[in-house]
């Protein structure tokens, strides 16, 4: 068991670009998360995968957001267009449907400038 | 809808002191609990969880029990350390679709030697 892995831990990018983070969660685990944390605040729910199917969106998740898990194993988390309000940690997470526990990744920080 | 209220910070403590950080929640279903705690730069880890009432969750000598009759899952420590130095979060799943995570707002935990 190796854990949550995210890549890259450290994005630092200008207004208007875009940019993709990768998560690779636990092996045997079928259900994966994205979570947003900004300064001072808890995480707060981004969208959620069952296998490769999205399951669950929030309304935190704009039409610049996307997110995809293609074969049911990595997922990536893409930005359009990114603006200043965008920087924030990017979370991936990840849980069997059996179990109830949920456990992250070390997170991608985002830095737009 | 679910939600968590977290005792605000932050807390300063002198090592071997003992800690007592409040949470409450609000929820409809019957949810489990969590404590994680995320260092400097770092994501969220797992502390301590309580599935059903009168659970009680213990790690690295904290504990918090899960009261149902005062919807609370405070967190304990007897005597703390400077490692304990850290943001701590409570959370709850609702156990139901995606058993999403809602967090508190976290507390700052500095331990002083």
């Amino acid at each position: 068991d190796t854990g949550v892995s995210q890549d890259p831990r450290h994005k630092i990018t200008k207004r208007g670009q875009n940019v993709t983070f990768r998560c690779d969660p636990i092996s045997e685990h079928n259900r994966l998360y994205w979570y947003r944390q900004t300064l001072g605040q808890g995480p707060e729910f981004l969208t959620y995968f069952q296998n490769e199917a999205q399951l669950e969106k929030s309304r935190l998740l704009s039409d610049r957001f996307s997110a995809e898990r293609p074969k049911g194993s990595f997922s990536t988390l893409e930005i359009q267009r990114t603006e200043q309000g965008d920087s924030a940690m990017y979370l991936c997470a990840s849980s069997s449907s059996r179990l109830y526990t949920i456990y992250f990744g070390e997170g991608s920080w985002l830095t737009v400038v | 809808g679910d939600s968590v209220t977290q005792m605000e910070g932050p807390v300063t403590l002198s090592e071997e002191a003992c800690l007592t950080i409040n949470c409450t929640y609000t929820a409809t279903g019957y949810p489990s609990l969590f404590w994680y705690v995320q260092y400097p730069g770092e994501g969220l880890q797992l502390l301590l969880k309580a599935t059903k009432a009168d659970d009680k969750g213990s790690n690295k000598g904290f504990e918090a029990t899960y009261r149902k009759e005062t919807t609370s899952f405070h967190l304990e420590k007897g005597s703390v350390q400077v490692s304990d130095s850290a943001v701590y979060f409570c959370a709850l799943s609702d156990q139901t679709g995606a058993n999403n995570l809602f967090f508190g707002t976290g507390t700052r935990l500095t331990v002083i030697p």
